[in-house]
Parts: C-alpha cells; sequence; structure tokens
C-alpha cells in the first residue's frame, strides 16, 4: 500500500517553463512533506520542505504548495533550468519523525533546450 | 562542513554472507537514518538512530541491524543475504530537533550487490 504516491513517472519540459510536479498521499498522519532531487550515482539532496500547519513555502526558483483537504502537494520550479533535469522525490513524515520518512516513487524531470 | 559520508561506495557479496557499511553523520548531527532503495523505487526507511539507541523502524526483517557510536557515525549489518538485497543504501543524519521536524540529509549511498 503506497502511502506517497507519484503517478508521473516522467515529465518534459522546455527550458525557460514552469515545471509542475505532483505528489499524493494517503497517511492523515503525515505532518512534514519534503522534495529532494536525485542525479544519478549519488544521493538524494534536499530541496525545499513544508509543515502542515502552511500551505505554501517557497525558496528562490522552488515553491511547494501543499492542500491538506485534498491530500496533494506540488513542486513548482520557475524557470526551468537544463542542470533542473534529475529524479525528483516526494517524501513525508510523522509526528516525531522516528518512524522515517515515506517516499514516493519519483518523477523524472528531463528540462528540454 | 563535511556532509554525510558512507562507505564503501560498492560492494559485490554471495547469498548466505553478512556485511557491514558504514556512514559518517554531517557535523553536528545526532541522528542517523538508514534506507533501501530498489531499483525504480523510492527509498525505504529500514531504522533510525538516536543516542546510540534505535527509536524507529520500518518493514525489515531482525537480519537488517544496526549500531549508532558515541561520535554519532552508524553501521548497517546484514546477515543471511538475499538477492532481493541488492540495492542502493543511504544513510541519513538530522540535527537535534528543536520541538520541529527536522530533515534529514543524505549521503552518496552504498551500492549492494548480491550474487
Amino acid at each position: 500500500d503506497q502511502q506517497v504516491k507519484q503517478n508521473s513517472p516522467s515529465l518534459s519540459v522546455q527550458e525557460g517553463r514552469i515545471s509542475i510536479l505532483n505528489c499524493d498521499y494517503t497517511n492523515s498522519m503525515f505532518d512534514y512533506f519534503l522534495w529532494y532531487k536525485k542525479y544519478p550515482a549519488e544521493g538524494p539532496t534536499f530541496l525545499i520542505s513544508i509543515s502542515s500547519i502552511k500551505d505554501k513555502n517557497e525558496d528562490g526558483r522552488f515553491t511547494v504548495f501543499l492542500n491538506k483537504s485534498a491530500k496533494h502537494l506540488s513542486l513548482h520550479i520557475v524557470p526551468s533550468q537544463p542542470g533542473d533535469s534529475a529524479v525528483y522525490f516526494c517524501a513525508a513524515s510523522g509526528v516525531g519523525g522516528a518512524d522515517g520518512l515515506t517516499f514516493g516513487k519519483g518523477t523524472h524531470l528531463i528540462i528540454q533546450p | 562542513e563535511t556532509g554525510v559520508t558512507q562507505s564503501p561506495t560498492h560492494l559485490i557479496k554471495t547469498r548466505g554472507q553478512q556485511v557491514t557499511l558504514r556512514c559518517s553523520s554531517q557535523s553536528g548531527h545526532n541522528t542517523v537514518s538508514w534506507y533501501q532503495q530498489a531499483l525504480g523505487q523510492g527509498p525505504q526507511f529500514i531504522f533510525q538512530y538516536y543516542r546510540e539507541e534505535e527509536n524507529g523502524r520500518g518493514n525489515f526483517p531482525p537480519r537488517f541491524s544496526g549500531l549508532q557510536f558515541p561520535n554519532y557515525s552508524s553501521e548497517l549489518n546484514v546477515n543471511a543475504l538475499e538477492l532481493d538485497d541488492s540495492a542502493l543504501y543511504l544513510c541519513a543524519s538530522s540535527p537535534p530537533s528543536g520541538g520541529e521536524q527536522e530533515t534529514q540529509y543524505f549521503g552518496p549511498g552504498t551500492r549492494l550487490l548480491v550474487l
């Protein structure tokens, strides 16, 4: 039973345009959400996070939106750059974090010139 | 500031053997978590160590065990290796909690192949 779902295995976006990556979750006990970026042969790199008490968090080109009623979050990258091409993972954790992070399967973002 | 480091980078073992993977946490971080990432999947939580004790565990059998040392570094031990244990093993560390959730920062991983 997948508690965190990323339904798009891949996404292709033109350089300079907006990239929108989506994530759905089923566990209402999750209260902290994160996005990680992963290049081949490297570990995941933290991008941005959001607590369940917020509905938006912004950091430079990256913005995460959280819709708790829909159990949905999204990552917006504006403008998209060639270096953004990577696999993006959505992750969630419950109160205290001792149960670790629950990850989606990832979305491969390809930025086309 | 040194990030999370892991050793070795790659490892080949045969079925039934035992393996030990090592992780050094990021400076100032006192909590270490281990994850297994199979091909085409997201990382799966194995367990977490805090103050040298396991304080959280995912759905992995007891042959997956760990240790955390006083300097917060950690080991993951896997006994009786099976073919399905072939995966990327990731270590993540996080800083002392200030009452809120703390972000986990990942190392580069150890690629284990079981033949």
